[in-house]
């Protein structure tokens, strides 16, 4: 059974602060993204790696860096958390071949104030 | 541009009725077709997948159903439950590079 998790379910943090968020697969799987989700804008990328030390910017990189040092974690990091950063993060990973189905974490809603 | 329309955005039915949810997309070149259950506070979980010589593809009371012609898709729900209370999300896949689109998500609440 596939298993995602993500370090924390909510979270609370103040502007300006470095925030990590930490996503840990279980099924060897080579790719593995970041999201964000927000009320009536649906899921956007953020960023993806398909490889260990490899990353890809996605659709709203903006504010975020990633880490993949090992292949069954990829770390999101907020350098300086800001207001419009609060929202709901999501994890995922895939096999780069196949169907490419994802599989998400649970989520990490955080609150930045 | 690469989109993908999903309608209604929330839909409110009562236990045992059907119902079905539109996704159409403007992606290509096309690929597969996914959708996903996304129940509060937990993320997303495949459904069906459809690739574009399918036309129908069930999974228990959830039917699939693409016209890859006309860029459509639709998911029809058969005596609903009160746990299929969710967000349906549609992701369309590209052939190039592998990209995702996401559709915005319909939120059905289904009432006793």
């Amino acid at each position: 059974d596939v298993k995602v998790t993500q370090s924390s379910r909510y979270l609370v943090k103040r502007t300006g602060e470095k925030v990590f968020l930490e996503c840990v697969q279980d099924m060897d799987h080579e790719n593995m993204f970041w999201y964000r989700q927000d009320p009536g804008l649906g899921l956007r990328l953020i960023y993806f790696s398909y490889d260990v030390k490899m990353k890809e910017k996605g659709d709203i990189p903006e504010g975020y860096s990633v880490s993949r040092e090992k292949k069954e974690r990829f770390s999101l990091i907020l350098e300086s958390a800001s207001t419009n950063q609060t929202s709901m993060y999501l994890c995922a990973s895939s096999f780069f071949r196949g169907n490419n189905e994802q599989f998400f974490g649970p989520g990490t809603r955080l609150t930045v104030l | 541009k690469n989109q993908v329309e999903q309608s209604p955005q929330s839909l409110i039915i009562l236990e045992g009725k059907n119902c079905t949810l539109q996704c159409n997309y403007t992606v290509s070149p096309f690929s597969n077709l996914r959708w996903y259950k996304q129940d509060t506070g937990r993320g997303p979980v495949s459904l069906t997948i459809m690739t574009f010589s399918e036309n129908t593809k069930s999974n228990g009371r959830y039917t699939a159903t693409l016209d890859a012609d006309t860029k459509q898709s639709s998911l029809h729900i058969t005596a609903s439950q009160l746990s299929d209370s969710a967000s349906y999300i549609c992701v369309v896949r590209g052939s190039t590079l592998g990209r995702l689109y996401f559709g915005r998500g319909t939120q059905l609440t289904v009432w006793p």
